[in-house]
């Protein structure tokens, strides 16, 4: 059975440093992409970026390009989602997911962690 | 805003069908067979419901299907249950450095 753990929830405040992770099981971990996707208090979902943990090939959404880094451990089977100096507008639920790759472009989310959320308050 | 266009709200009674509606451009939704749709629950994380514009996963009812027309792609629901009401987000690969972009979610209510 595939899954994708996530680690627990995170209370912060603005200006220090998080790393988040996400375990993939019942799967190889290094053949598929893995994305993180954010979801800020009642709104919608926003494509963060990626990993392919085979090679470590990283892309970002412009949105996000400079403010995260997304690296990965393939030993371990799990791949990470850091902020070296959080703000308040951080605050949000933060999803890891499988990402297929279908015809050489990234496609669609088949499985989902349970979710981080993630607090930033003074 | 996002980058895909979806109506706020859409609602129908037990039984009936609701269509909604995914509004990209020749960039994302219209050049590319890449059209995925997302069910969210409250407090949940997404499930995929459709995948490569009107594939259904494997455990996804019958009752959800996808299609698409020039840059606009469609989620219907036939045969509204009351478990269906949650929200919905469309999702599209996107050229030029986006890769990849949602729309803002369709909350479906089940009167």
């Amino acid at each position: 059975e595939v899954q994708l753990v996530q680690s627990g929830a995170e209370v912060k405040k603005p200006g220090e440093s998080l790393k988040i992770s996400c375990k993939g099981s019942g799967y190889s971990f290094t053949s598929y992409w893995i994305g993180w996707v954010r979801q800020m208090p009642g709104k919608g979902l926003e494509w963060m970026g990626i990993i392919y943990p085979g090679d470590s090939d990283t892309r970002y959404s412009p949105s996000f390009q400079g403010q995260v880094t997304i690296s990965a451990d393939k030993s371990i089977s799990t791949a990470y989602l850091q902020w070296s100096s959080l703000k308040a507008s951080d605050t949000a639920m933060y999803y890891c997911a499988r990402q297929m790759n279908t015809y050489g472009y990234l496609s669609y989310f088949d499985y989902w962690g349970q979710g981080t959320l993630v607090t930033v308050s003074s | 805003q996002s980058a895909l266009t979806q109506p706020a709200s859409v609602s129908g009674s037990p039984g009936q069908s609701i269509t909604i509606s995914c509004t990209g451009t020749s960039s994302d939704v219209g050049s590319y067979k890449l059209v995925s749709w997302y069910q969210q629950h409250p407090g949940k994380a997404p499930k995929l419901m459709i995948y490569e514009v009107n594939k259904r996963p494997s455990g996804v009812s019958n009752r959800f299907s996808g299609s698409k027309s020039g840059n606009t792609a469609s989620l219907t629901i036939s045969g509204l249950q009351a478990e269906d009401e949650a929200e919905y987000y469309c999702c599209s690969y996107a050229r030029r450095g986006t890769f990849v972009v949602f729309g803002g979610g369709t909350k479906l209510t089940v009167l």
